[in-house]
């Protein structure tokens, strides 16, 4: 079956850089949610687009921004990179309202750096 | 604060008995529970879920239990095997549907031939 593709699946960059992950969910799912995760810590949530629409927010800084486009595929741009950003930043999906029980389906993340 | 809570960052088991997981919550709005297993520089994979509706779910080896009077729900695994061993998360949502999750700090499980 089908997963969630992410891209790049390693990222190395110096500080004040900017990055950009992407995100493909899987086929007819239309909720896409990016988390960030620490060393050591638990996922904690980024952002999370429904039907190409910002659904939700959580601890996003202001120097990341997402979108999501009409493929359904999701980008986070990352500008002004810190040592602190160098985290696994995981992307999921979700048929969204078409499954009540809320169960998200995560890529394999993308281990950034930042050097 | 942490919303989530799994208190035992580790477990070690015998191959072939149980593993037991435990996780607390304490926002009441949750009604969606969920376990992931994550082995390293992989993405959490869904394991198994249950509803604020019902006590108990089942899944071949794993079983999840929930007592929503004590915010508390288990995760067995029954037998458990080497290849089980990984970190699990609790994690847990709000009205279902494109809700985020919120996560426990995981639980990492090692089972022993």
């Amino acid at each position: 079956a089908a997963g969630v593709i992410q891209s790049p699946r390693h990222l190395i960059k110096e500080k004040r850089e900017t990055a950009t992950l992407k995100c493909y969910p899987i086929p007819r799912h239309d909720t896409v949610y990016w988390y960030q995760q620490g060393p050591g810590q638990d996922p904690q949530f980024l952002i999370s687009f429904y039907e190409k629409m910002q659904s939700d927010k959580g601890s996003i800084p202001d120097r990341f921004s997402a979108q999501q486009f009409s493929d359904y595929h999701s980008e986070l741009n990352m500008s002004s990179l810190e040592l602190g950003d160098s985290a696994l930043y995981f992307c999921a999906s979700s048929p969204g309202f078409r499954d009540p029980t809320g169960t998200q389906y995560f890529g394999p993340g993308t281990r950034l750096t930042v050097l | 604060d942490q919303q989530v809570k799994q208190n035992s960052p580790s477990l070690s088991v015998q191959e072939g008995r149980i593993s037991i997981l435990n996780c607390d919550y304490t926002n009441s709005m949750f009604d969606y529970f969920l376990w992931y297993k994550k082995y390293p520089a992989e993405g959490p994979t869904f394991l198994i879920s249950i509803s604020s509706i019902k006590d108990k779910n089942e899944d071949g080896r794993f079983t999840v239990f929930l007592n929503k009077s004590a915010k508390h729900l288990s995760l067995h695994i029954v037998p458990s095997q080497p290849g089980d061993s990984a970190v699990y998360f609790c994690a847990a949502s709000a009205q279902g549907g494109s809700e985020k999750l919120v996560f426990g700090k995981g639980t990492k499980l090692t089972v022993n031939p």
